[in-house]
């Protein structure tokens, strides 16, 4: 697996509580990603970051934030997590070249369950 | 802008028989086709990719999928399955040349083999 961590793992929180998920790469790419994953859906992306600092919204932003002051990490959070945002969330980096044609290698997820 | 469709949510065949996961997609501009595999409870692997050159490419593990730009399809195909194949399959489409690097995902077909 390319060097890509989630934290945590499993998640249970209350509705109304501010979440944070953490991904941590060691492989130097540029391009980070939050994606959730939900039946009938497939992947769906969230926000994505280009460089630090740099981040820009995906097709489902609305209720979440996300920053990158480092490299090698690209946070996630629900300022106040609602049971619609109950899913499985993956981590993905990736990097442009010709060769690679932006081939995303992706985290092992975060599972939240919002009650 | 890209857009994926993969009209079998999920696929059942016996084991050691043939298998085709059906793909098309939608798009103004060139693309780069992905075909990803999911394990339970794993995150999403790269099975094989199209960027340009020959449209048909292999993965290792015996599937094959074909780029069909008159019928905008990327089909997966296997001649024999595995009870290990048994996984979610997407399918994901990039456009060449755009600068947010972003990969659009199909909803997934989940391959259930039967001993």
């Amino acid at each position: 697996d390319a060097g890509i961590t989630q934290s945590p793992r499993h998640k249970v929180t209350e509705t109304g509580t501010p979440v944070t998920l953490r991904c941590h790469q060691t492989e130097n790419h540029r391009y980070m990603y939050w994606y959730r994953q939900d039946p009938g859906h497939g992947l769906r992306l969230i926000h994505y970051s280009y460089g630090v600092k740099d981040t820009d919204k995906g097709e489902v932003s609305d209720g979440y934030s996300v920053s990158r002051s480092k490299t090698e990490d690209f946070l996630l959070t629900l300022e106040s997590a609602t049971s619609s945002q109950t899913s499985v969330y993956f981590c993905a980096i990736g990097s442009v070249s010709g060769t690679s044609g932006d081939e995303q290698f992706f985290g092992p997820g975060t599972r939240l369950t919002v009650l | 802008a890209q857009s994926v469709t993969q009209l079998d949510s999920q696929v059942p065949v016996f084991e050691e028989a043939p298998v085709e996961l059906r793909c098309n997609y939608s798009s103004s501009v060139s693309v780069y086709l992905f075909w990803y595999v999911q394990y339970p409870n794993q995150g999403l692997q790269l099975l094989l990719k199209y960027l340009s050159g020959s449209t048909l490419v292999k993965s290792i593990n015996g599937f094959e999928a074909e780029f069909n730009k008159s019928q905008t399809s990327f089909h997966l195909r296997k001649p024999s399955v595995h009870i290990s194949d048994t996984a979610e399959y997407f399918c994901a489409v990039r456009g060449v040349g755009g600068a947010t690097n972003k990969l659009i995902f199909g909803t997934g077909t989940l391959l259930a083999i039967q001993p």
